[in-house]
């Protein structure tokens, strides 16, 4: 397995642009999680999925946030409108069993 | 709430120190335990976990991690460090009732001298 693809690995945007990071999980697990990771406030939980249904989400920051998961191959976060603080690493993680593997990272900038 | 807490932000050694990483945890119930390591630019990897069974574990590259329940605690070891481990280490509490979600320390800056 080719582990968990996440999609763009580098993306610069201008503040108020719609901005979508993309993951693809790790055949036949059954969790998805996406974690945020800044020099500030470290690694942190938006949100995560259980067979494609949001579980928890009270790690959103904000509205502007959003996060789906059509099927069980695919999983998307969006932030519309995006703003310089947003800029961080995005980190995409799925898991079988209780042990997570953890794709490259999105890294997004705001400029 | 839960919460990870490393004791170290960030740690300088030289090559074949001893390395010991601090890892407590706060939550009442059953957790399984992490430790992933950061290189730079890279993405987080697994080191090691402990699920049930001996609390002493060994991971990769010749870490290892006790696991002491009344102390709340998860720390990391190896005996002699490489350049090679210049790395951040992030120590994490998987929530057993709740798919694994990780909570994550805020993570130990390891610089190796050579």
């Amino acid at each position: 397995d080719a582990g968990v693809i996440q999609s763009p690995r580098h993306e610069v945007t201008e503040m108020g642009q719609e901005v979508t990071l993309r993951c693809k999980p790790i055949s036949g697990h059954d969790y998805l999680f996406w974690y945020r990771q800044t020099m500030m406030r470290g690694l942190e939980l938006l949100i995560y999925f259980n067979n494609n249904v949001p579980i928890d989400d009270s790690g959103m920051p904000e509205d502007r946030f959003s996060a789906k998961m059509p099927n069980a191959s695919f999983s998307t976060l969006k932030i519309q409108p995006s703003e310089p603080r947003d800029s961080a690493v995005y980190f995409c993680a799925s898991s079988l069993s209780r042990k997570a593997f953890f794709g490259q990272g999105t890294r997004l900038t705001v400029v | 709430a839960q919460s990870v807490s490393q004791h170290n932000h960030h740690v300088i050694l030289s090559e074949a120190a001893s390395l010991e990483l601090g890892c407590n945890y706060s939550y009442g119930g059953t957790v399984n335990l992490f430790w992933y390591v950061q290189y730079p630019g890279q993405h987080l990897q697994l080191l090691l976990k402990y699920f049930s069974g001996d609390p002493l574990v060994k991971g990769i590259k010749g870490f290892e991690a006790e696991f002491i329940k009344s102390k709340f605690s998860f720390n990391l070891r190896k005996p002699s460090v490489q350049w090679s481990d210049t790395a951040e280490y992030f120590c994490a509490v998987g929530l057993y009732n709740q798919g694994g979600k990780l909570i994550f320390g805020q993570g130990t800056e390891l610089s190796v001298k050579p």
